[in-house]
């Protein structure tokens, strides 16, 4: 079945730091990926998606392009700040029918001052 | 602004005991779901509702029922708690099916089971 393997966290970095989370996927056809953050004591929240290969999402400063050829769709940000701390969650809906969204295990982002 | 309305935000149950999650949304959305937030294991979709009298299982079902009466509303009822029904539960609504994938998430509600 689909699946969604994101990098270990938790990650700790100082501001202004480069960010990169791994995100890769099994999934059959043509899924639609997407990363989700969830700031502490809230729900989740899209931050970006991308609908098919080669496609580029971006929001606040993170990019992620969806890579088919090596089933990736790797979160960057090029200068992370305090108040992007949070979960970050890769995730992916199927072509085939299913109506769920499949989630990765989330990475834990803290950025120090 | 409400969007997505779940309570309680936090519960503590005996093993045993049944109770009810309610969720609301306010946006006319659709599509309904609930998920199960627990340590290193992601979401997992519990049930979903395409619309009004139409529900479906999703991951982890078991133990969990729900109905849909009407749009805005989408109950989670556990019939008899267990240990293992500890976590986070979070209700989430679309306005189309989920397969877009750009659901708008209630604040989550916490529950433990003793």
């Amino acid at each position: 079945g689909d699946s969604v393997t994101q990098m270990e966290g938790p990650v700790t970095l100082s501001e202004e730091a480069f960010l990169t989370i791994n995100c890769t996927y099994t999934a059959t056809g043509y899924p639609s990926l997407f990363w989700y953050v969830q700031y502490p004591g809230e729900g989740l929240q899209l931050l970006l998606k991308a609908t098919k290969a080669d496609d580029k999402g971006s929001n606040k400063g993170f990019e992620a392009t969806y890579r088919k050829e090596t089933t990736s769709f790797h979160l960057e940000k090029g200068s992370v700040q305090v108040s992007d701390s949070a979960v970050y969650f890769c995730a992916l809906s199927g072509q085939g029918g299913s109506e769920k969204l499949v989630f990765g295990k989330g990475t834990k982002l803290t950025v120090n001052p | 602004n409400a969007g997505v309305t779940q309570t309680p935000k936090f519960q503590v149950l005996k093993t045993g005991q049944s109770m009810t999650l309610q969720c609301a949304q306010d946006m006319n959305h659709e599509y309904m779901s609930w998920y199960r937030q627990d340590p290193g294991m992601g979401l997992r979709l519990i049930h979903y509702s395409v619309g009004a009298g139409i529900t479906d299982q999703g991951e982890v079902p078991n133990g969990y029922n729900v109905s849909r009466s009407t749009t805005e509303d989408f109950p989670l009822r556990l019939l008899s708690a267990a240990p293992s029904q500890t976590s986070v539960y979070f209700c989430a609504s679309s306005s189309t099916s989920g397969r877009t994938g750009e659901l708008f998430f209630g604040e989550g509600s916490r529950l433990t089971v003793l």
